[in-house]
């Protein structure tokens, strides 16, 4: 499967530890998105890599959490000290620098 | 900003029915417009988009127009399947430097047998 991949695809934390993910994109896609997506609500955007550059964060970005996207390859996005709040689906995405975006399937956090 | 609304859901139709879907956006520059789907269990696909006014996308028995008059980019579908069963999300991206999708809060489709 050449899809974007993401992983783990469910992780269950303790308030407070940290938590890393990682995702793999589609193989030559220069752009990469994270997004987080809660219970009835659509995609929000986070942050955006054009190869090894992180280009731009969202505010709902907090100081805990911070990505990167070394030799503009793999991405990881790591939440420190996790709130309850920070539970969600965060989804990963990868486009060769058209208006496509092909995502993964996503990893669901779940902070008790 | 950019942002997208959906008419509220869930949807339950039963199947050969025929579906619309509303949504409407606003956006600072000129936007391209998509719908991505959800089935169970998978991650978000691309659907269907249109890149400027009056332009139809389709794929799969849906159509989308987008009309920049009325700020919409309505999904259509003649006759659901059960197949059809997902969550639907209308998008856009105003092209610059840093593209990135902004989507609406997502409507549920349910097609009965």
């Amino acid at each position: 499967d050449t899809g974007v991949s993401q992983d783990p695809r469910h992780k269950i934390t303790k308030r407070g530890q940290n938590v890393t993910f990682r995702c793999d994109p589609i193989s030559e896609h220069n752009r990469l998105y994270w997004y987080r997506q809660t219970l009835g609500q659509g995609p929000e955007f986070l942050t955006y890599f054009q190869n090894e550059a992180q280009l731009e964060k969202s505010r709902l970005l907090s100081d805990r959490f911070s990505a990167e996207r070394p030799k503009g390859s793999f991405s990881t996005l790591e939440i420190q000290r996790t709130e309850q709040g920070d539970s969600a689906m965060y989804l990963c995405a990868s486009s060769p620098g058209t208006f496509e975006a092909f995502f993964g399937q996503g990893t669901r956090l779940t902070v008790v | 900003g950019d942002s997208v609304t959906q008419m509220e859901g869930p949807v339950t139709l039963s199947e050969e029915a025929f579906l619309t879907i509303n949504c409407t956006y606003t956006a600072t520059g000129y936007p391209s417009l998509f719908w991505y789907v959800q089935y169970p269990g998978e991650g978000l696909q691309l659907l269907l988009k249109a890149t400027k006014a009056d332009d139809k996308g389709s794929n799969k028995g849906f159509e989308a127009t987008y009309r920049k008059e009325t700020t919409s980019f309505h999904l259509e579908k003649g006759s659901v399947q059960v197949s059809d069963s997902a969550v639907y999300f209308c998008a856009l991206i105003v092209t610059g430097a840093n593209s990135k999708l902004t989507f609406g809060k997502g409507i549920t489709l349910s097609v009965r047998p």
